[in-house]
């Protein structure tokens, strides 16, 4: 079962940012939390990871919580391109296995 | 450089036969995964290759499979095929396999068993 829990849908106005949040309470030391999108009849994409620092990079920015039960992906100036299912997911570090376990992920929307 | 590859895009076969779906690597990348994304149970891990050897399996009947070959490339066969397995097969590629360097995927193959 997956170890995450997300709204299944928001939607948010083109160029606002986009706030995903995920619940993971019984995340692990050594687990990381991983962010991926899956854009309709594509594969997912890897979007960022993080520990318990904030991240960002040039697609989004990553906060997870002092307590690291919880976190947000951030999508600063969000874009139709956006309208993807966002999929919040946990994983060791040593995870040799490569296998990650999606739950449901949330449906953004972005719209005009 | 390119991406993960696979083939074929689209794949219809009937309820009995077997089929093999084939996935090319980001070269440099020595691990293969596959998982199997359908409407009802979402994407789930099937296995994962790592030079040669299947390192992890998912909770799939003996019936799907998979092998790695020298150069990274995968294929992965389902026999005695169900309307069930009608699904779109992804396969992920990574360095290692390990999660911090991230899984590229490629876009997957979409089988129809009728």
């Amino acid at each position: 079962d997956a170890k995450t829990t997300q709204p299944p849908s928001m939607d948010c106005a083109e160029g606002r940012a986009a706030n995903l949040p995920c619940n993971h309470s019984t995340i692990s030391g050594n687990e990381y939390v991983y962010w991926y999108r899956q854009i309709h009849s594509q594969g997912p994409q890897y979007i960022i990871h993080g520990l318990k620092n904030n991240e960002t990079n040039e697609m989004a920015s990553l906060i997870i919580t002092e307590d690291r039960k919880s976190s947000t992906l951030i999508l600063p100036h969000a874009t139709l391109r956006d309208t993807a299912v966002y999929y919040c997911i946990v994983s060791p570090t040593n995870n040799a296995g490569n296998m990650l376990t999606f739950g449901g992920g949330t449906r953004l929307m972005v719209k005009p | 450089k390119a991406g993960v590859t696979q083939t074929p895009r689209y794949l219809i076969k009937t309820r009995g036969q077997q089929v093999t779906l084939s996935c090319s690597p980001i070269s440099g990348h020595r691990s293969v995964s596959w998982y199997q994304q359908t409407p009802g149970q979402g994407l789930q891990f099937l296995f994962e290759y790592f030079s040669e050897t299947q390192r992890n399996k998912g909770n799939f009947p003996g019936r799907f499979s998979g092998r790695q070959f020298s150069n990274s490339r995968s294929e992965m066969n389902v026999s005695t095929l169900e309307l069930g397995d009608s699904a779109l097969y992804l396969c992920a590629s990574s360095f290692t396999g390990g999660a911090n360097y991230g899984y590229t995927f490629g876009s997957g193959t979409r089988l129809t068993v009728v």
